[in-house]
């Protein structure tokens, strides 16, 4: 398999400020990747997606504006929380493609974030 | 994003026995198909994929798609009490992975 590495696994933040989260294929060049958000006991909601180079690609109802993705080269993507409240508390988690319609996605560990 | 449909559980199963795991989608145009297993405050990890119809083996995994009903299922046999976890079902539209809400399944010892 290809690994994705994500950090941190976990941050503690004031309201009010921002916090980043890094995404990186270490063993693969990924094509696109993607970005989680997971409430407990609920399923994983996709936030948006993102290629390498471009803009990225937001869900309906996610604010682009408060989550900033930047994918700056093929192994490494960034989320950036801004203006974080207690509300956006949740588990995010990026996972990666090689490319096409069928291959699978390969997921980082997560980042279980809290804000107080 | 794409409706994919779980039964939420929990399903307990005794150990040594079969769980079976049931997943319909809303979209006929969907391509493959993914189940994933996720351990409490983990990230999600792939157990196996399928993509035509028919059964898919893996060890004690099994994987089952009938397209023309829009189900996917996934048996696991011999059930160990480290098989408890939620499974994911998820199914790729396109470029994108939708998910199911996950089935959380208990092996008694």
């Amino acid at each position: 398999g290809a690994v994705v590495s994500q950090h941190p696994s976990w941050v503690i933040c004031k309201s009010g400020t921002s916090v980043k989260i890094e995404c990186r294929s270490l063993d693969f060049q990924a094509t696109t990747m993607f970005w989680y958000r997971q409430f407990p006991k609920q399923s994983l909601m996709l936030m948006a997606t993102s290629n390498e180079g471009s803009k990225a690609t937001y869900e309906q109802g996610v604010e682009k504006d408060k989550f900033l993705i930047n994918h700056a080269s093929l192994t490494l993507s960034t989320l950036t929380v801004t203006s974080a409240h207690p509300e956006d508390s949740s588990f995010y988690i990026c996972s990666a493609t090689k490319g096409g319609a069928n291959t699978e996605a390969f997921f980082g560990q997560g980042t279980r974030l809290t804000v107080v | 994003q794409k409706e994919v449909e779980q039964n939420s559980g929990p399903l307990s199963v005794p150990e040594g026995a079969i769980a079976s795991l049931n997943c319909t989608y809303s979209d006929r145009g969907s391509q493959s198909f993914f189940w994933y297993r996720q351990y409490s405050g983990k990230s999600p990890e792939l157990i196996m994929f399928i993509y035509s119809n028919g059964d898919k083996e893996d060890g004690r995994f099994t994987a089952q798609l009938n397209k023309a009903s829009q189900y996917v299922s996934l048996l696991i046999r011999d059930s160990q009490p480290s098989d408890s976890a939620t499974y994911l079902c998820a199914v790729r539209y396109d470029y994108k992975l939708s998910f199911g809400a996950g089935t959380t399944v208990t092996v008694r010892a």
